[in-house]
């Protein structure tokens, strides 16, 4: 199975921040990749889809970039309500698996 | 708009079986563009995908549940099932049904569909 190492694990950040999250394959998968946000108590939320685009209805703040084993998912000014856990997801092959989570939190 | 809702036992015994069903609304389970998949996440950790099931029966399971899951599907009444047999303390977890839209022409592939989540205790 494809493992994905998401980092960090958490963060502290201020609202306006620029945040960064990567998430590194353990082998290609071309740009076979998602990012989705959890907030406590609810269901994942796709943010991206195919490495950069975006989903539909997400603010334009997020944008996700890469492509083969390295990935990176950015929130250009972070809002409040993008407090939340957010996780990669390779869809390039099965097993799907998930990054490990990045837990963003209020500095 | 497609829905989704999980229902089952919120408690399990050891050694026995799991069963989930999730009920999709809102439209056919039986469209071409979606595979509908197993998810779950045990209390405080992350995200484990289980395995899908395809409008057309096919199946696809994690290997490391796959000795003791099946997904199925039932078209008739727009539902898709869960079973984990032999459960342990473990498989505690909240278990997620979600939809994975696939669409080689737009390259669109992602979840973009998910159940509220239920919880699930594995305890005698």
């Amino acid at each position: 199975a494809i493992q994905m190492t998401q980092s960090p694990s958490s963060l502290s950040a201020s609202v306006g921040d620029r945040v960064t999250i990567t998430c590194r394959a353990s082998q290609g998968i071309r740009n076979d990749l998602g990012w989705y946000q959890q907030k406590p108590g609810k269901a994942p939320k796709i943010l991206i889809y195919a490495a950069s685009s975006l989903q539909s209805g997400v603010p334009s703040r997020f944008s996700g970039s890469g492509s083969g084993t390295d990935f990176t998912l950015t929130i250009s000014s972070l809002q409040p309500e993008d407090f939340a856990t957010y996780y990669c997801l390779q869809d390039y092959n099965y097993p799907l698996t998930f990054g490990g989570g990045t837990k963003v939190e209020i500095k | 708009q497609l829905q989704l809702q999980e229902s089952g036992p919120g408690l399990v015994k050891p050694s026995e079986t799991l069963s989930l069903t999730c009920t999709v609304s809102g439209g056919s389970i039986s469209r071409s563009s979606y595979y509908w998949d197993w998810i779950r996440q045990p209390p405080g950790k992350g995200l484990e995908w289980i395995g899908n099931v395809y409008y057309s029966g096919s199946t696809d399971y994690n290997p490391s549940l796959k000795s003791r899951v099946t997904i199925s599907i039932d078209t008739s009444k727009n539902q898709f099932s869960l079973k984990l047999s032999s459960v342990t303390a473990t498989d505690t977890a909240v278990y997620y049904c979600a939809g994975r839209h696939y669409d080689i022409l737009t390259g669109y592939d992602g979840f973009d569909i998910w159940g509220q989540g239920t919880m699930v205790t594995v305890s005698s």
